[in-house]
């Protein structure tokens, strides 16, 4: 039962750096998220995809751009690293974007940007 | 401001003990909440959702309940375990819409 895969876990990369986190999901899911975790702090939406070939901005999506790039995957890409963006990201499918749709998690890749 | 503060930020208690985390939430208009569990290091897993018209929900040894009146919730742990050590986080939804509001969390610690 792999579910909602990221890669990688873990990432230290130096401010000016560009990097893409991947996310890939088994369950034949419509819709899916990149979200940023930071102490003291709920989870934040950065971008989701309601469906195959949509992306729409989140709360903070400055610093950031994403790919849908089939049903299955879901990348994340920081351009240029900022210290500020130092965080816990999670990426999460659901089968649709409305109502009482439960969301899966991935386990997270922790980023360190110095 | 956040739309969903919880109480306490975090709590110790003795295993086979019982405690219960608050949720309120200023979120408008009200579709569903949820309560989900992460440990440490992993993703969020979801534990409980309600709609506006239930008042209580289980999953095992978690009880959540929902006031949509005061916009209250609270989470409820029966006699605890070891592995119940975790975050628990609170989450609304608004109305027709997958935009969720996530509470910061409340940090559970289960002594043996």
């Amino acid at each position: 039962n792999a579910g909602v895969t990221q890669t990688p876990k873990f990432q230290v990369l130096k401010t000016g750096q560009s990097m893409t986190l991947q996310c890939a999901q088994d369950m034949n899911h419509n819709s899916m998220y990149w979200y940023r975790q930071d102490p003291g702090m709920g989870l934040r939406l950065i971008y989701y995809s309601a469906s195959e070939g949509t992306t729409d901005k989140g709360e903070v999506p400055n610093g950031y751009n994403v790919s849908r790039l089939n049903k299955r995957e879901f990348s994340l890409r920081l351009e240029s690293a900022a210290p500020s963006q130092t965080s816990v990201y999670f990426c999460a499918s659901s089968t649709s974007t409305g109502g009482l749709t439960e969301a899966f998690f991935g386990q997270g890749t922790r980023l360190t940007v110095v | 401001k956040n739309q969903v503060e919880q109480s306490p930020q975090s709590l110790i208690i003795l295993e086979g003990k019982n405690c219960t985390l608050q949720c309120n939430y200023t979120v408008s208009p009200f579709s569903n909440l949820r309560w989900y569990k992460q440990d440490t290091g992993r993703g969020p897993v979801s534990l409980t959702i309600m709609t506006f018209s239930e008042n209580t929900k289980s999953n095992g040894r978690y009880t959540a309940t929902l006031d949509a009146d005061t916009k209250q919730s609270s989470l409820h742990i029966t006699a605890s375990q070891l592995s119940d050590s975790a975050s628990y986080i609170c989450v609304v939804s608004f109305s027709n819409d997958y935009k969720l509001s996530f509470g910061a969390g409340t940090t559970v610690t289960v002594r043996a």
